[in-house]
């Protein structure tokens, strides 16, 4: 079975602050990988994806993460976080065929002071 | 395009009554799902349907049932609610065209007294 680790459960950053946010699968075959985010009382919203290719993919709001298979990892990176970042992250993974239902991980919670 | 609607948005309910989250999706996706979220937990899945007349059992399906009668509705049903499933609840579907992503409905918030 897949199970996803997030290992911060709260940030805590300032404005301009470089933002990493850690995840970790568990899963021996082909996987595709999402980060979602999820603002203020509103519902989850894809960030970004990793089906296949260029291990470093580019999101929206200059959001970027990295698979590194050999780690089983796809950490979220962004440079300079904004106050408008605040906001619960989830990673999520399922098998290749994507026949399968996303397996999330706890969340981690994001806040940016200005 | 709506994408995913649920209903209500809210429901304060004794425990005991019978309840259903309604989802409808207009995307024509395969494969629909229903997921709680609890502070620290983050989304577990309840059920899941991969086409219309077929469900699946996900991490936590105790207490709840699905029915999938055609392609766009998913509702959720509670038969005898309990406090512990106070919870957001909410809706996804996805294309099952390989790795394909999930789309979420904006929640049912759901409070069992």
């Amino acid at each position: 079975a897949q199970s996803v680790s997030q290992h911060n459960h709260h940030v805590i950053l300032s404005e301009a602050a470089s933002l990493e946010l850690g995840c970790n699968y568990s899963y021996g075959g082909t996987v595709n990988l999402f980060w979602y985010v999820q603002y203020p009382g509103q519902h989850l919203q894809l960030l970004l994806k990793y089906f296949s290719g260029d291990p470093l993919v580019k999101g929206i709001k200059g959001f970027e993460a990295e698979f590194i298979k050999s780690k089983f990892s796809f950490n979220l990176r962004k440079p300079s976080v904004q106050w408008s970042d605040t906001a619960e992250y989830f990673c999520a993974v399922n098998t290749y065929s994507g026949n399968t239902p996303l397996v999330f991980g706890k969340g981690t919670r994001l806040s940016v002071i200005a | 395009i709506a994408g995913i609607t649920q209903a209500p948005t809210s429901q304060i309910l004794a425990a005991g009554r019978r309840m259903t989250l309604r989802c409808t999706q207009d995307m024509r996706h395969n494969a629909m799902y229903w997921y709680r979220q609890d502070l620290g937990l983050g989304l577990r899945l309840i059920h899941y349907s991969n086409t219309a007349g077929t469900t699946g059992k996900g991490e936590v399906p105790d207490g709840y049932s699905v029915s999938r009668a055609n392609t766009d509705d998913f509702p959720l049903t509670l038969a005898s609610a309990v406090p512990s499933q106070t919870s957001v609840y909410f809706c996804a579907s996805k294309s099952l065209a390989g790795g394909d992503t999930q789309y979420f409905g904006p929640g049912t918030r759901l409070t069992v007294l």
